[in-house]
């Protein structure tokens, strides 16, 4: 099985800032990549895709970048609905492995 | 629009079966691969079990391998997780999810509102 290792477990920020989140694959994943956000009680909701690829209706403030086993995943300029835990995972093969989630806390 | 809307959770003594049912809507559901995943209390996301369009194909994780059963009915366009031999590491949110292909080598969204499945004595 894949091993998704995500870094880190939480931050905090401020609105405005930039934040950047990593997760790192334990194999080559040829940016099978997805990344989602959850906020309390609600379902997960899709980001991006093939690593880099926004969503339809996802903010473009959101980027994702990377290849091979390292991935990132970028918020600029944080808005007070984008405080959130975020999770990526690979869907290369199955199962499909998550991270454990990065929890982004407003400072 | 996308509506998946999952049911069929509730508390199950050790050792019980329960049976989750995901209905679809808003595309065709026959040309699609969906998806389980599932969330502890206070914990992160697992992935669980997957299904390709047709129904042909399954996949699981080593956690449910040979307890869990997912099956779809592509005439009432409606996934379903069979759940046996269920024990108190089962309990969590369960979410259903759909593909963005008939394969299910690709990526999932939007996923369900979710059931909640509790299993104690």
């Amino acid at each position: 099985d894949i091993q998704m290792t995500q870094s880190p477990s939480s931050l905090s920020a401020s609105v405005g800032d930039s934040v950047t989140i990593t997760c790192r694959a334990s194999q080559g994943i040829s940016n099978s990549l997805a990344w989602y956000q959850q906020k309390p009680g609600k379902a997960p909701n899709l980001l991006l895709y093939a690593a880099s690829r926004l969503e339809s209706g996802v903010p473009s403030r959101f980027s994702g970048s990377g290849s091979g086993t390292y991935y990132t995943l970028t918020i600029s300029s944080l808005q007070p609905e984008d405080f959130a835990t975020y999770y990526c995972q690979q869907y290369y093969s199955t199962p499909h492995t998550f991270g454990a989630g990065t929890k982004v806390e407003i400072k | 629009e996308v509506q998946l809307l999952d049911s069929g959770g509730g508390l199950v003594q050790p050792g019980g079966s329960l049976r989750l049912s995901c209905a679809a809507s808003g595309f065709t559901f026959t040309n699609y691969a969906m998806s389980w995943v599932r969330q502890a209390p206070g914990k992160g996301l697992e992935w669980v079990s997957g299904i390709s369009g047709s129904g042909g194909s399954t996949y699981y994780a080593d956690s449910v391998k040979g307890r869990f059963t997912i099956s779809r009915d592509n005439s009432e366009n409606t996934l379903f997780l069979q759940m046996n031999s269920l024990t108190a590491e089962d309990t969590a949110l369960y979410y259903c999810g759909k593909g963005s292909y008939y394969e299910i080598n690709a990526w999932f969204g939007p996923w369900g509102q979710g059931t909640l499945v509790t299993v104690s004595s």
